[in-house]
C-alpha cells in the first residue's frame, strides 16, 4: 500500500470556486503532512504544511488532517486562474531522512 | 526562482549512453536531495546527502546509478548504460538541516532515452 494516495484528477472549475482536494495515508503514525504546487515545467514548491490533526489556515488556503479517518485535504476559497498547477500531498518523514513521500499529485485547471 | 539550480534542463539521449546531471543547492544548504518524477506522477526519493556523505539510497537507485557530492557543494547524478526506463524527471532538492521541513526544489532535468 503507498504511503500517501491522492486523486490524479484532472478537476476544472470556474473561477471563484472552492476547491477541495483530497488524500489518504496509510500509517497513522505519520504526523506531519505538507501540501507542494507544481507549476508546468517546474519543480514543486511548498504551499503548506499541518501537523497532526487539525486545520492550518494561510490566506485563501486551508490545509485539514483528520487523523481518525487518516485523511488530508486542501481547500482553496476564491480560486484564481493563477491556482492552475499540479498540487501534490506529502508526507514528511521526520524519523526517515526528512524524505519527503509524494501522492501522485491532482492537476487543477481554473478557468476565468 | 528557489535559489537551488540544476543543468542541463533537458537531455536527449541515446540507450547505452552515460548522462550525468549537477545540482547547485542553496549556498548554506546542508542537506541535498534527489527525486525522480515520471509523467503524472509525484516525485519518487532517489537518495539523499548530509553535507559530502550519502546517507541513504532508495532501492529505485539502481546500480547503473550513482550520486557525488563532493565537498559538499554541488552534487552530480550520474546513469550508466541509459534504458528507456530511465526517461523522467530528475528533481534536486536542498534544505539547510534535519529540523528544517522546508525543501527547496530545482527546476529538474529532463530526460529523454531514445
Amino acid at each position: 500500500q503507498k504511503e500517501v494516495e491522492q486523486d490524479p484528477g484532472p478537476l476544472s472549475v470556474p473561477e471563484g470556486a472552492i476547491v477541495s482536494l483530497n488524500c489518504t495515508y496509510s500509517n497513522s503514525a505519520f504526523q506531519y503532512f505538507m501540501w507542494y504546487r507544481q507549476y508546468s515545467r517546474k519543480g514543486p514548491e511548498l504551499l503548506m504544511y499541518t501537523y497532526s490533526s487539525g486545520n492550518k489556515e494561510d490566506g485563501r488556503f486551508t490545509a485539514q488532517v483528520d487523523k481518525s479517518s487518516k485523511y488530508i485535504s486542501l481547500f482553496i476559497r476564491d480560486s484564481q486562474p493563477s491556482d492552475s498547477a499540479t498540487y501534490l500531498c506529502v508526507r514528511y518523514g521526520e524519523t526517515s531522512g526528512s524524505r519527503l513521500t509524494f501522492g501522485e499529485g491532482t492537476q487543477l485547471t481554473v478557468n476565468p | 526562482d528557489t535559489g537551488v539550480s540544476q543543468d542541463p534542463r533537458h537531455k536527449i539521449t541515446k540507450r547505452g549512453q552515460n548522462v550525468t546531471f549537477r545540482c547547485d543547492p542553496i549556498s548554506e544548504h546542508n542537506r541535498l536531495y534527489w527525486y525522480r518524477q515520471t509523467l503524472g506522477q509525484g516525485p519518487e526519493f532517489l537518495t539523499y546527502f548530509q553535507n559530502e556523505a550519502q546517507l541513504e539510497k532508495s532501492r529505485l537507485l539502481s546500480d547503473r546509478f550513482s550520486a557525488e557530492r563532493p565537498k559538499g557543494s554541488f552534487s552530480t547524478l550520474e546513469i550508466q548504460r541509459t534504458e528507456q526506463g530511465d526517461s523522467a524527471m530528475y528533481l534536486c532538492a536542498s534544505t539547510l538541516g534535519p529540523s528544517t521541513d522546508t525543501q527547496y526544489f530545482g527546476p529538474g532535468t529532463r530526460l529523454t532515452v531514445l
